[in-house]
């Protein structure tokens, strides 16, 4: 059974950091690509970022409002899946989950969709 | 920056059917993807590719994409499918992944 385990989550202080880890199992990690979402208390679903495998690449994604201050590793011997969150504001508050992002090409180009989600983990930054 | 629009809500009586619509520039041009998200609980993809259904989604689902709207049909609606229903796509232009506003599902 495919399964995604988010940990890491907590208060923290605004400008303060944070690393979440998610681990993988029940299927080949180190093909997978990876993304983090993130859901604002009462919001709709926003997407964090993303990392390719090794294979293709390693490289990541950012969403506008996070590049620069978020990161995105692997650890294929591990399974897990990080995001590491520095200089944190309050509108970073959500529930982020990590994904496994399915990846397909045809005549319109390149798309993609999650499946399966982990069960998220709730970040709080507040003073 | 492309944005994805869904109505607010959207009622549906036992058992009839319930159409959630998700309105983009072009979005007949791209794949969409439709995810079901209950209180308290993760998203679940319940068809991607416009009108794929993911193994273990009922065929009370399913979905069109076409010019500037694409549609996730519930036919059917039971209470069980109360959730929020959200769209997505990969923009190629920014090389980002941009979701749709959701719509709340009630099933009355």
């Amino acid at each position: 059974e495919v399964q995604l385990v988010e940990s890491g989550g907590g208060l923290v202080k605004p400008g303060g950091s944070l690393r979440l880890s998610c681990a993988a199992s029940g299927f080949t990690f180190s093909n997978a690509w990876m993304s983090w979402v993130r859901q604002a208390p009462g919001k709709g679903l926003e997407w964090v970022g993303r990392i390719k495998s090794k294979t293709d690449g390693g490289t990541t994604d950012y969403a506008a409002p996070v590049k620069g201050r978020f990161t995105i590793s692997r650890d294929d011997s591990k399974n897990t899946l990080y995001l590491q969150m520095n200089s944190l504001k309050t509108e970073d508050t959500a529930v982020y989950y990590c994904t496994t992002e399915r990846n397909y090409y045809d005549s319109s180009g390149y798309s993609n969709w999650f499946d399966p989600w982990g069960q998220g983990t709730l970040v709080t930054v507040s003073s | 920056s492309y944005e994805l629009t869904q109505p607010l809500s959207v009622s549906v009586a036992l058992g009839q059917t319930a159409r959630i619509t998700c309105g983009g520039n072009n979005i007949g041009s791209k794949n969409v993807h439709w995810y079901q998200q209950k209180p308290g609980q993760a998203p679940v993809l319940v068809i991607y590719r416009d009108s794929n259904r993911p193994s273990g989604i009922p065929e009370r689902f399913s979905g069109s994409n076409s010019g500037n709207t694409a549609t996730l049909t519930i036919s059917r609606a039971q209470a069980g499918d109360e959730a929020d229903y959200y769209c997505q796509v990969w923009d190629s232009s920014t090389a980002l992944c941009v979701f749709g506003t959701g719509t709340k599902v009630t099933v009355l």
